[in-house]
C-alpha cells in the first residue's frame, strides 16, 4: 500500500531535550515536506527536499532541520524544543512539487 | 509575499443545501491550485486539483472548483453536502515554478441534519 509513515504519533516532551520525528514514503517520491499546523494558521512549511541531499527553508524553518540522505526517509530533528514548537507536524511527499502531495497520519508534539 | 486567503473559518450548512468555500490568492501570475479535505483526527488527502486546461475542475465526494484568474480565487463548491462532509477543508496554491505550496488557514464545514 502506497503510504507515508511517521514515527511518533504522539510525543510529550520538555524543554531542550533533542527529539527527531521520522518520516518515510514507499512511492520512490522525489518531493518531501514538512509542515506544522496550529489553529487558525493552517499548515506553514518548515523545510522541503526536492531530491536526496537537496534541501531548502520553508516559511517557518527556526528552530529545526532536516536531512535527505535517502530517497524514502525525510526526518525532522528539533535540536532544542520550545513550548511554541508545540503543534501538529505533517510530513508529505509527491513525485514532484506540481503533482498530489501524500500526506503521513501527523504527529502530536507537546514541549513543556 | 505570497498569500492564500479563505474568506471563511467555519462554514454551518444543513444536509442536503449547496455549499461554497472561498479561496483568494495574492498573485495573478502562472498558479498551480489544490483543495485539500482534512478529517477528524486524520491527515490531508487531494480533493481536486487544477494545473492547466478547463477552468473548472471536478474532484471527489461531487466537489468542484471554478478557477477565475482575474480573481485570483478559486472557490470550491458542492449542490448538495452530506453529513460526511463534515471536516477542514484547505486552499493550497504553487506560483509557477516556485518549490513551495502555501496553503490557507483552512475552513471548518459543518453539516448539520
Amino acid at each position: 500500500e502506497a503510504q507515508v509513515t511517521q514515527n511518533p504519533r504522539y510525543l510529550i516532551t520538555v524543554t531542550g531535550k533533542k527529539l527527531t520525528v521520522t518520516c518515510s514514503q514507499n512511492m520512490n517520491h522525489e518531493y518531501m515536506s514538512w509542515y506544522r499546523q496550529d489553529p487558525g494558521l493552517g499548515l506553514r512549511q518548515i523545510y522541503y527536499s526536492m531530491n536526496v541531499e537537496v534541501t531548502d527553508k520553508g516559511d517557518v524553518p527556526e528552530g529545526y532541520k532536516v536531512s535527505r540522505k535517502e530517497k524514502r526517509n525525510f526526518p525532522l530533528i528539533l535540536e532544542s524544543p520550545s513550548p511554541n514548537q508545540t503543534s501538529l507536524y505533517f510530513c508529505a511527499s509527491s513525485q514532484n512539487v506540481a503533482e498530489t502531495q501524500y500526506f503521513g497520519p501527523g504527529t502530536r508534539l507537546l514541549v513543556l | 509575499a505570497q498569500s492564500v486567503t479563505q474568506l471563511d473559518s467555519q462554514v454551518p450548512v444543513f444536509e442536503e443545501a449547496p455549499v461554497e468555500l472561498r479561496c483568494n490568492y495574492s498573485s495573478s501570475v502562472s498558479v498551480y491550485l489544490f483543495w485539500y479535505v482534512q478529517y477528524p483526527n486524520q491527515g490531508l488527502q487531494l480533493l481536486l486539483k487544477y494545473l492547466s486546461g478547463s477552468t473548472l475542475v471536478k474532484g471527489i465526494n461531487g466537489f468542484e472548483a471554478e478557477f477565475n484568474k482575474s480573481q485570483t480565487s478559486f472557490h470550491l463548491r458542492k449542490p448538495s453536502v452530506h453529513i460526511s462532509d463534515t471536516a477542514e477543508y484547505f486552499c493550497a496554491v504553487r506560483w509557477g515554478y516556485g518549490n513551495k505550496l502555501v496553503f490557507g488557514a483552512g475552513t471548518i464545514l459543518r453539516v448539520k441534519s
